[in-house]
């Protein structure tokens, strides 16, 4: 398998423009994680989908980020109108359901670096 | 909630030197844990989990980490360090309710030659 896929790798835009943000799990996957990556605030959770549906939205920071999964091989990240701020890199992930009491495995995409100038 | 911290931001080490990384977490449910490494400008991988079990788990390159509930710790070491072995290692902890993780700031392993 390919692996989780994220495009683009590097995303530069200027402050105001709208930015989406790709990934494709890995095939079979039925958990997709949304993950932020900053200096100051670390990695953190922005959101995740379980068999498309979105289950715990609460790190999306405001109503300028969305998220949607309208397939079980795609899911896009928007963010509009982009702010300095919110660059980072951003992070896919995704699991298969937690088999018993277990908690499976996440596999991270190599992550889409977003520059807002 | 949950919480992880990892109090060693940086960690210099000697090749062949012994390591160990400290992960403490706090969380009023039962947890599940896992230690992620990441290499420069890569995405995150598994390193080692802890589910359930014996409380002692091991990864395929060396490194171990022990769970242990009564110091709410879940430290990760290696007798003995490689160069290769230079990365960022972030713990994590997720539960039965919650699937998503919730990590450490991370801790950078420098290994000197």
């Amino acid at each position: 398998d390919a692996g989780v896929i994220q495009s683009p790798r590097h995303e530069v835009t200027e402050m105001g423009q709208e930015v989406t943000l790709r990934c494709k799990p890995i095939s079979g996957h039925d958990y997709l994680f949304w993950y932020r990556q900053t200096m100051m605030r670390g990695l953190e959770l922005l959101i995740y989908f379980n068999n498309n549906v979105p289950i715990d939205d609460s790190g999306m920071p405001e109503d300028r980020f969305s998220a949607k999964m309208p397939n079980a091989s795609f899911s896009t990240l928007k963010i509009q109108p982009s702010e300095p701020r919110d660059s980072a890199v951003y992070f896919c992930a995704s699991s298969l359901p937690p088999r018993g009491r277990g908690a499976d495995t996440q596999y991270f995409g190599p992550g889409t670096r977003l520059t807002v100038l | 909630a949950q919480s992880v911290t990892q109090l060693d931001s940086q960690v210099p080490v000697f090749e062949e030197a012994p390591v160990e990384l400290r992960c403490n977490y706090s969380s009023s449910v039962s947890v599940y844990l896992f230690w992620y490494v990441q290499y420069p400008n890569q995405g995150l991988q598994l390193l080692l989990k802890y589910l359930s079990g014996s409380t002692l788990v091991e990864s395929i390159n060396g490194f171990e980490a022990e769970f242990n509930k009564s110091q709410t710790s879940f430290h990760l070491r290696k007798p003995s360090v490689h160069i290769s072995d230079t990365a960022e290692y972030f713990c994590a902890v997720s539960d039965t309710g919650r699937r998503a993780l919730t990590f450490g700031s991370g801790t950078r392993l420098q290994v000197q030659p």
